[in-house]
């Protein structure tokens, strides 16, 4: 089992450009959370999806963020016209469902660099 | 929404001794409470979970002790390495692999 795989590892960006992640997870796993971390801070949520649905993105901001996890390739977190505050660490998890004894696995992260 | 709270902010030990992290909670509702270990660089890893019918749980160095009623539960490493300097991170949550909120964080350096 590969674990979590997140592409790219790193992502350089000017700003105004757009900056998709990638995140293919475990084998057997249909939920995908997607993670944001600043520098010398803690992971913050963004979004919940299984696959083609959004079950929670209180924390994904409004504008320039979106997220998706089609029925067949890796879920995809979009950043349109991107600015410096979003550089960032950009961790994926997934989990085979949810209820006592699952768990989430983390991927290596993505690391985002806005120039 | 879940308040999380994390202390001390920083910790260092000398090699051997134990280190002890703090985390507080708000939402009552929360019944899976872990502890995750980041190195610099690197994804976090799930070091130790517990869930709130068990009032401790250790793995050879490493427990963690819950006190529901009054909203915290604490990360115990006893003998301390130096591999243990990492920044740790509590995330209480409704559910294990629902969305985590997590701490703050701990920096963690033992001293060799």
């Amino acid at each position: 089992n590969a674990g979590v795989m997140q592409n790219p590892r790193h992502l350089v960006r000017r700003r105004g450009q757009e900056a998709r992640l990638r995140c293919s997870p475990m084998k057997g796993h249909s939920h995908v959370y997607w993670y944001r971390q600043l520098p010398e801070e803690g992971l913050k949520f963004m979004v919940y999806l299984q696959k083609e649905n959004i079950i929670d993105e209180s924390g994904m901001p409004k504008e320039r963020f979106s997220a998706e996890f089609p029925k067949e390739g890796p879920s995809i977190l979009r950043i349109q016209q991107v600015v410096r505050g979003d550089s960032a660490a950009y961790f994926c998890a997934s989990s085979p469902g949810t209820g006592s004894g699952t768990e989430a696995f983390f991927g290596q992260g993505t690391r985002l660099t806005v120039v | 929404g879940e308040n999380v709270e994390q202390h001390p902010s920083t910790l260092s030990v000398q090699e051997g001794d134990s280190a002890v992290i703090k985390c507080t909670y708000s939402d009552s509702a929360s019944n899976y409470f872990p502890w995750y270990k980041q190195e610099l660089g690197k994804r976090p890893q799930l070091i130790i979970d517990i869930r709130s019918n068990v009032g401790e749980k250790k793995d050879q160095r490493i427990a963690v002790t819950l006190n529901k009623t009054a909203k915290h539960f604490s990360l115990h490493i006893t003998e301390t390495q130096p591999e243990d300097s990492a920044v740790y991170f509590c995330a209480p949550s409704m559910d294990s692999s629902y969305k985590l909120i997590f701490g703050s964080g701990t920096r963690l350096l033992v001293r060799p």
